[in-house]
C-alpha cells in the first residue's frame, strides 16, 4: 500500500515564477517529512524537513507546509530556477530510526 | 571521503546470478540504510543497521536477499540467484542518529543492477 501519494508526475514552471509540489500521506504515525531532490544518476539529495510539531518550515527559497489533519503536505519554490529542475520526492518516517517512505517523485521542469 | 560512496555504478548480471553491491557510509554515521528504486517510482525500504546490527529486515523482498555490517562501517547487500524482477537501482544512505532527534540521511549514488 502507497502510504505517500504525489499525484502529479510532473510539473512545468516559468522561470522566477512559484513552484508548488504536494504530497499526501495515509499514515497518522508519521511525525517527521522531508523533501529531497534527485539529478539523473546520481542519488536523492536532502532539501528541507519539517516534523509534525510545526506547521511551517522555511529555508531561503524553499518553504515545507504541513496540514495534519488533512495528511498533506507542499514545497514551494520561490523563486524558480532553471536548476530546480530534478525529480522531487515527498518522504515520511514515524519511527525512531528514521525509517522513510517515500512518494513516486515529481519531475519538475523550470524553462526560462 | 566527503559523501556515502556506492559500487559498482552499474552491474549487469545474468539471470542465476549472484551479486555483491558495497556501501561506504559516511564515516561515523550510525545508521545505514539499503532502499531498492524501480524505474520510476520512489526509493522502497529494504533493511536498516544501527551500526552492526541489523534491526530491520521488513523490506527485503525475498530470502534471496541479505545484508551485512560486520564492523559497522561498509556494508554489503546480496543477491542470491538474481531475477529479471530484481533490476533496479539499489541505493543505500547513512545518518548520525542523535538520540531523540531526526537527522536527515545521505543517499549514495547508487548501484543500477540489470539482470538479463
Amino acid at each position: 500500500d502507497q502510504q505517500v501519494k504525489q499525484n502529479s508526475p510532473s510539473l512545468s514552471v516559468q522561470e522566477g515564477r512559484i513552484s508548488i509540489l504536494n504530497c499526501d500521506y495515509t499514515n497518522s504515525m508519521f511525525d517527521y517529512f522531508l523533501w529531497y531532490k534527485k539529478y539523473p544518476a546520481e542519488g536523492p539529495t536532502f532539501l528541507i524537513s519539517i516534523s509534525s510539531i510545526k506547521d511551517k518550515n522555511e529555508d531561503g527559497r524553499f518553504t515545507v507546509f504541513l496540514n495534519k489533519s488533512a495528511k498533506h503536505l507542499s514545497l514551494h519554490i520561490v523563486p524558480s530556477q532553471p536548476g530546480d529542475s530534478a525529480v522531487y520526492f515527498c518522504a515520511a518516517s514515524g519511527d525512531s530510526w528514521g525509517k522513510l517512505q517515500f512518494g513516486a517523485g515529481t519531475q519538475v521542469v523550470v524553462t526560462p | 571521503g566527503a559523501g556515502v560512496s556506492q559500487s559498482p555504478r552499474y552491474k549487469v548480471a545474468k539471470r542465476g546470478q549472484d551479486v555483491a553491491l558495497r556501501c561506504d557510509p559516511i564515516s561515523g554515521h550510525v545508521s545505514l540504510f539499503w532502499y531498492q528504486q524501480a524505474l520510476g517510482q520512489g526509493p522502497e525500504f529494504l533493511t536498516y543497521f544501527q551500526n552492526e546490527a541489523q534491526l530491520d529486515k521488513s523490506g527485503l523482498p525475498s530470502d534471496r536477499f541479505f545484508a551485512e555490517r560486520p564492523e559497522g562501517s561498509v556494508s554489503t547487500l546480496k543477491i542470491q540467484r538474481t531475477q529479471q524482477e530484481d533490476s533496479a537501482v539499489y541505493l543505500c544512505a547513512s545518518s548520525l542518529e542523535i538520540s531523540g532527534w531526526y537527522t536527515e540521511a545521505f543517499f549514495g549514488q547508487g548501484t543500477r543492477l540489470t539482470v538479463v
